[in-house]
């Protein structure tokens, strides 16, 4: 089975600029994380939706960040504009959440780099 | 408000040595989920374990074993006869089931470096 897949897995913008991450959950998973890692922070939650619905966005750092989810296959995550200190590897998780289990499966992450 | 603290940044052991990576947890909730991941030098985030709070038995995995205590919340990760491949950083995380608050809490990550 295919994992979480995420696009693109490296991003070279200039300041300013729009930016979009994708992520593709896995099949059948009612939850998507997205999370951000940076040397500084570690591994923050930026923000999370169960069945396609933003559920905690406290981690987005502010109203340059947008997250959507349109369908249980596909999120997206915008940084508009992007600033150098935006600069960190983001990664998108999805779990299935039942009685016994609830384990999150990470991406192979987007490494973002804002010149 | 939760929170996982892993007090070793950096450990260094040469290959065939057994070593252990502590994690120690906070958390209001009396049910929770905790986690080791293994991030490896190419960077991905591997699942390694999950383990339910009201489940204190101690898990084997081949070389791996990871120890829980709630007395003293800790869930502590031991490599035995360790490897060079097991060079990575390793995560402790939580997350909560009573609050709902599905995400994980990640620990600062322990960086372990197996010399051969």
């Amino acid at each position: 089975d295919a994992g979480v897949i995420q696009s693109p897995r490296h991003e070279v913008t200039e300041m300013g600029q729009e930016v979009t991450l994708r992520c593709k959950p896995i099949s059948g998973h009612d939850y998507l994380f997205w999370y951000r890692q940076t040397m500084m922070r570690g591994l923050e939650l930026l923000i999370y939706f169960n069945n396609n619905v933003p559920i905690d966005d406290s981690g987005m750092p502010e109203d340059r960040f947008s997250a959507k989810m349109p369908n249980a296959s596909f999120s997206t995550l915008k940084i508009q504009p992007s600033e150098p200190r935006d600069s960190a590897v983001y990664f998108c998780a999805s779990s299935l959440v039942l009685i016994s289990t609830d384990t999150q499966y990470f991406g192979p992450g987007t490494r973002l780099t804002v010149l | 408000a939760q929170k996982v603290t892993q007090a070793q940044t950096e450990i260094s052991v040469v290959e065939k040595e057994d070593v252990t990576l502590d994690c120690v947890y906070e958390t209001r909730d009396t049910t929770y989920y905790l986690f080791w991941y293994k991030q490896p030098p190419s960077g991905e985030l591997v699942f390694l374990i999950r383990r339910n709070s009201f489940d204190e038995q101690n898990e084997i995995s081949g070389r791996y074993s990871w120890n829980f205590q709630k007395s003293t919340s800790s869930f502590n990760f031991t490599i035995t006869a360790s490897q060079v491949v097991d060079s990575a950083v390793y995560f402790c995380a939580l997350s909560e089931v009573e609050t709902g608050r599905r995400a994980l809490t990640f620990g600062s990550g322990t960086r372990l470096q197996v010399q051969p």
